[in-house]
């Protein structure tokens, strides 16, 4: 059974910090996402990571992912308050491919607040 | 003109009745999912339909059944509701064309079981 695990769960961090959210997962995969989850609201894509070495940047978060290490980095640069949220990952390996279909299995999840 | 859309977005409901959530999408996606999110915020895949077909379907209670009259469509009905009900019912599609397997999600449903 496909395992994806996030830590830290739960982070408390200052505006203009800078940290990072682990991901690791038991199958190997080459298909990883991260998403992001306002309180009470949907989840937003923010990151596919296609290949190992894959990198990927948008404003100050940064994703990256190693196959070899089943492991993917959300990095946090500088954290302002509107990054506030939870972030999944999620991974679809190449075996649950049913149908032409990825069946992403996400982790837990990472409740991130950033105060001033 | 929203991508994926459900309803109801709330539902407050007596345990034993039966219930049920739509979920449409407009992306021309061929691929669609019912995720569960628990009370802990954690997702886990219920079912998924490629088609109009199902191809995952996963330790989910006979109680709930999914159902796709099209594409765009999946439903899902839930008999004899319980307590353990109690959750947000995530809709989601993708498209296989992509080969990248992204999912986009719809509002959620809040279902909760009294």
């Amino acid at each position: 059974e496909l395992k994806v695990e996030q830590n830290p769960l739960f982070l408390s961090m200052q505006e203009g910090k800078n940290y990072t959210i682990y991901c690791n997962y038991s199958t190997t995969s080459d298909r990883l996402y991260w998403y992001r989850q306002d309180p009470g609201k949907s989840l937003e894509s923010l990151f596919v990571l296609l290949s190992n070495g894959a990198v990927k940047q948008e404003g100050r978060l940064m994703a990256s992912l190693d196959t070899k290490a089943r492991l993917s980095t959300l990095h946090i640069t500088a954290a302002v308050h509107d990054l506030s949220a939870t972030y999944f990952c999620a991974v679809a390996p190449r075996w649950v491919r049913a149908g032409g279909s990825y069946i992403p299995t996400f982790g837990r999840g990472t409740s991130l607040i950033v105060h001033p | 003109d929203t991508a994926v859309s459900q309803t109801p977005k709330y539902l407050v409901t007596q345990m034993g009745n039966d219930k049920s959530i739509k979920c449409e999408q407009n992306l021309g996606h061929d691929t669609m999912y019912w995720y569960k999110q628990d009370s802990k915020k954690f997702l886990k895949i219920m079912f998924s339909y490629n088609n109009k077909e199902l191809i995952i379907n996963e330790t989910v209670p006979n109680r709930f059944s999914p159902k796709s009259p099209d594409k765009a469509h999946l439903n899902l009905h839930i008999n004899s509701l319980e307590l353990g009900d109690s959750a947000v019912y995530f809709c989601a599609s993708s498209h296989t064309g992509t080969n990248t397997g992204e999912l986009f999600f719809g509002e959620g449903s809040r279902l909760t079981v009294l």
